[in-house]
Parts: C-alpha cells; sequence; structure tokens
C-alpha cells in the first residue's frame, strides 16, 4: 500500500478557510467512507478531528469538515485562527483490516 | 478514562529486535482492537498494524510482513509490538492506538509514545 497523498503545505490568513485535499485509490479512500483526520502539534500525539470521512468527534470545533468525492478526501478549516498552525494527516481504511495514512501537511498560519 | 502507557525508551544495534509494550487500562481491554502508528523524525505517520486482544488475531501493513509481530497478554491487558532485523530507517517514536467509541477508524486515544532509536 502506498501512502495517501496530500500537499505538503497549505497556508491561509486568520479567518479565512483552508482545503486540504487527500488523494487514494479506488482501493482505499474510493471504496469505503472510513477517512479520518489528525492534527498534530510538535511533539505531541495526534488528535483526532474527523472519522467517517465527515463526522466531528464531541469536543471538537465545528470549523473543521470533511469531504470525500472519488479517491480524493478533503478537510476544511474554516475561520483559520494561529492555533491551527499545525501538521494534518488523512487516514483511510485499505481493505483486508489495513489502514494507510498520508503523507502529512503542514498548515501555517500567515 | 481510558489510558494507554508505553515501555520506555530503547536504543538497538541494527540487526537487533526490539519488543514494546502498551497497558491499557479504564475500559473492557477485550473489547476494542489496538493499532500501532510510527513516525520516524520529522516524517509523517505510518501505519504498522493491528491487534484483536480478544482472540489474538493480528494484522500487518505489507511493508512490515515477516518482521513485526503484535501479541497480548489479557491477564495484564497489554499488547506486545516485536519488530526484528532493525535497521536505522526504524528509529522512530512507536505508538499504540485505539479507535474512540463508535468512531470507526477514528483513533482517539494514544500512548505516550516510545522513542526507538537505532544505532551502532
Amino acid at each position: 500500500q502506498s501512502a495517501l497523498t496530500q500537499p505538503a503545505s497549505v497556508s491561509g490568513s486568520p479567518g479565512q478557510s483552508i482545503t486540504i485535499s487527500c488523494t487514494g485509490t479506488s482501493s482505499d479512500v474510493g471504496s469505503y467512507n472510513f477517512v479520518s483526520w489528525y492534527q498534530q502539534h510538535p511533539g505531541k500525539a495526534p488528535k483526532l478531528i474527523i472519522y467517517e470521512g465527515t463526522k466531528g468527534p464531541l469536543g471538537v470545533s465545528n470549523r473543521f469538515s470533511g469531504s470525500k468525492s472519488g479517491n480524493t478526501a478533503s478537510l476544511t478549516i474554516s475561520g483559520l485562527q494561529a492555533e491551527d498552525e499545525a501538521d494534518y494527516y488523512c487516514c483511510s481504511y485499505a481493505g483486508s483490516s489495513t489502514w494507510v495514512f498520508g503523507g502529512g501537511t503542514k498548515v501555517t498560519v500567515l | 478514562q481510558v489510558q494507554l502507557v508505553q515501555s520506555g525508551a530503547e536504543v538497538k544495534k541494527p540487526g537487533a529486535s526490539v519488543k514494546l509494550s502498551c497497558r491499557a487500562s479504564g475500559y473492557t481491554f477485550t473489547n476494542y482492537y489496538m493499532q500501532w502508528v510510527r513516525q520516524a523524525p520529522g516524517q509523517g505517520l505510518e501505519w504498522m498494524g493491528m491487534i484483536n486482544p480478544s482472540g489474538g488475531g493480528a494484522w500487518y501493513t505489507q511493508k512490515f510482513q515477516g518482521r513485526l509481530i503484535l501479541t497480548r497478554d489479557t491477564s495484564t491487558s497489554t499488547i506486545y509490538m516485536e519488530l526484528s532485523s532493525l535497521r536505522s530507517e526504524d528509529t522512530a517514536v512507536y505508538y499504540c492506538a485505539r479507535d474512540g467509541d463508535g468512531y470507526n477508524g477514528g483513533i482517539a486515544y494514544w500512548g505516550q509514545g516510545t522513542l526507538v532509536t537505532v544505532s551502532s
């Protein structure tokens, strides 16, 4: 299994919306509605922000939203805030009880 | 509350094996699959494998087939990850992790991470 493809970096100004793409194949993202997204600040464990493609866990800001079209999943952060500056990873079920992560995207708040 | 407590940092020579542990508490151990994810310095997350603590069945990503073994001890609510034939590229922080309740595939609980350094 190859890692899912994410842009290396995305940036935006406070208050803006940004979108991070996560491109897989018909064997992972395209076949299952089990895409999750994680936020990771330096030196910390990842934090779940979206699961099953579009659902937000309890306690996570609704400024984070997920979607999917074909083999590509997307994470949108609306109303960008300084605290959103972090690395973001997508993850998809890949069949046969295995999962695959994306390469990660560094979000910079200008 | 759910807690995953991992064993301490390890330093190994190339070709050696390492065995890490992850002790779970705060929930029924056998009710949730456990996963292992690693992160090399400055790199992204990498999914390694998953174990069913109830039956002991395990699944591994192809990259680690033959080199990775996941086991569990239900008497101590502990899972173990053994990686053999270590090379420098295996230097990473290794996390055990568990889905949140009802969060299919969404990892809500992470261990604190264990740094494994492979160096001659």
